[in-house]
């Protein structure tokens, strides 16, 4: 039974640049958050797609943005990268309906840095 | 505003010394509360999740439990391959997981 794939899993730009992160939830999942991660902190939630919509969305800027697909699997997309976008990027699947309090499942996230 | 705080921020056991996690959570309306176990340079991994006051969970040296303002992890007699960075994470009336720093625990033989 595969788990939350994550790709690329590490990833180098510059400033300015734009760069698409990719995400194929657990087997069986219907739903996608995307968390940002600084090190030596908790992961912080920058949005959840279900039924290929954005559901809900965390205090991030609108340089961030998403999609989900047909088959569950989604992107995040980020704009005009800042030194501050360096972080561990994650992506969360579950199963559910709206205000479901199903566990969320992580993969191993994708590591960009930003020069 | 919800929030999180875990603490120790850091903690370092000797093979077999049991202890405790803290995680202190405000939140209004909490629809659970989470741990998970996150390995240097991987994703978290889902341990517990933890729904009312009073309810516990265990899985082998771990045990979690729940009151209605704070959970405690507790690791029974552990182990160096317990070494990790422990998380929890709350969620309220969304569906995000607002989640805490973190515990980095190191197990020494």
């Amino acid at each position: 039974d595969a788990g939350v794939t994550q790709s690329p899993t590490h990833l180098i730009k510059t400033r300015g640049q734009q760069v698409t992160l990719r995400c194929s939830p657990k087997s069986g999942h219907d739903t996608v958050s995307w968390y940002q991660q600084a090190l030596g902190q908790g992961p912080q939630f920058i949005f959840q797609y279900y039924e290929e919509e954005e559901r809900q969305r965390g205090n991030f800027p609108d340089r961030f943005s998403g999609h989900q697909f047909p088959n569950y699997s989604s992107e995040l997309n980020v704009n005009a990268l800042l030194l501050g976008d360096s972080a561990l990027y994650l992506c969360a699947s579950s199963l559910g309906t709206a205000h479901s309090n199903q566990p969320q499942h992580f993969g191993d996230g994708t590591r960009l840095s930003i020069l | 505003e919800d929030q999180v705080t875990q603490s120790p921020e850091a903690l370092r056991l000797q093979e077999g010394e049991s202890s405790s996690l803290n995680c202190s959570y405000t939140v209004s309306g909490l629809r659970g509360l989470f741990w998970y176990r996150q390995d240097p340079g991987k994703g978290p991994e889902f341990l517990f999740t933890l729904y009312s006051a009073g309810e516990e969970k265990e899985k082998e040296r771990l045990k979690a439990t729940l009151t209605k303002k704070e959970s405690f992890l507790h690791i029974t007699a552990p182990k160096p391959e317990d070494s990790a960075t422990y998380l929890c994470a709350v969620q309220a009336n969304t569906d995000k997981l607002i989640f805490g720093t973190g515990t980095r625990l190191q197990v020494f033989p």
